[in-house]
């Protein structure tokens, strides 16, 4: 199985300041990782993923980091936007089944 | 990527009857999944429905309360049968090509019960 957990239940940033949202995993053999931006009343949206052997992956504006040596993944977004409030989700693959952080919410102060 | 949608969008249902939930895909795709979030909690996942065949329960969770249907690869119903107000939560569908990869998520259904 997979342990999934996030450090921070909740976060307040400054807009235009640079956000992180922690992630830690259990399962050394999990090798797919997704982060997912739920907004209120809404589903989980696809924001960027990671496989196990990149450490490293960049979209726009946000940024994947995987450290598998201490089972840890983060969500970088830069220059927060109001939009970018939301609650943010890890999701971490053993190769059949995904396993889903409790989420943290970002709140983006104007 | 997929674009995925669910009906209802919410319900308030009465305790002893039964709701059920559509999901559908806008393109075909090989899995399809059915979640429960309770609010302010993370995504549990309840089954994988098979096209065809009977769905794949997780642990706490059957068939003869979560009756589910998959009569192709682009849509699938969750029926949330007998409801008690522990029931009440948000039910989410997703789809993806492969298991362990990718999956897009619906909307949800917001549920509520009495």
């Amino acid at each position: 199985g997979e342990s999934v957990g996030l450090h921070l239940p909740t976060l307040s940033v400054q807009e235009g300041d640079n956000s992180i949202i922690n992630c830690a995993y259990s399962n050394s053999a999990s090798d797919y990782f997704i982060w997912y931006k739920q907004e209120s009343g809404k589903g989980p949206q696809f924001i960027i993923d990671i496989r196990s052997n990149m450490d490293k992956r960049q979209g726009q504006r946000v940024t994947v980091l995987l450290n598998k040596t201490v089972k840890h993944l983060s969500l970088q977004i830069a220059a927060t936007q109001p939009g970018d409030s939301a609650v943010y989700f890890c999701a971490v693959s053993t190769g059949n089944q995904f396993y889903f952080g409790t989420g943290t919410s970002l709140t983006v102060i104007p | 990527s997929a674009v995925i949608s669910q009906k209802p969008s919410r319900d308030i249902c009465q305790r002893g009857t039964s709701l059920t939930i559509q999901c559908q895909v806008d393109s075909q795709v090989t899995m399809m999944f059915w979640y429960r979030q309770q609010p302010g909690q993370s995504l549990t996942l309840i089954a994988t429905a098979n096209q065809g065949s009977e769905a794949t329960y997780e642990s706490g969770f059957v068939i003869d309360k979560f009756p589910i249907s998959r009569p192709n690869l682009t849509f699938s119903t969750l029926t949330v049968s007998n409801m008690s107000p522990e029931d009440s939560s948000i039910y989410l569908c997703s789809g993806g090509q492969v298991a362990g990869e990718t999956q897009y998520f619906g909307p949800g259904t917001r549920l509520l019960v009495l």
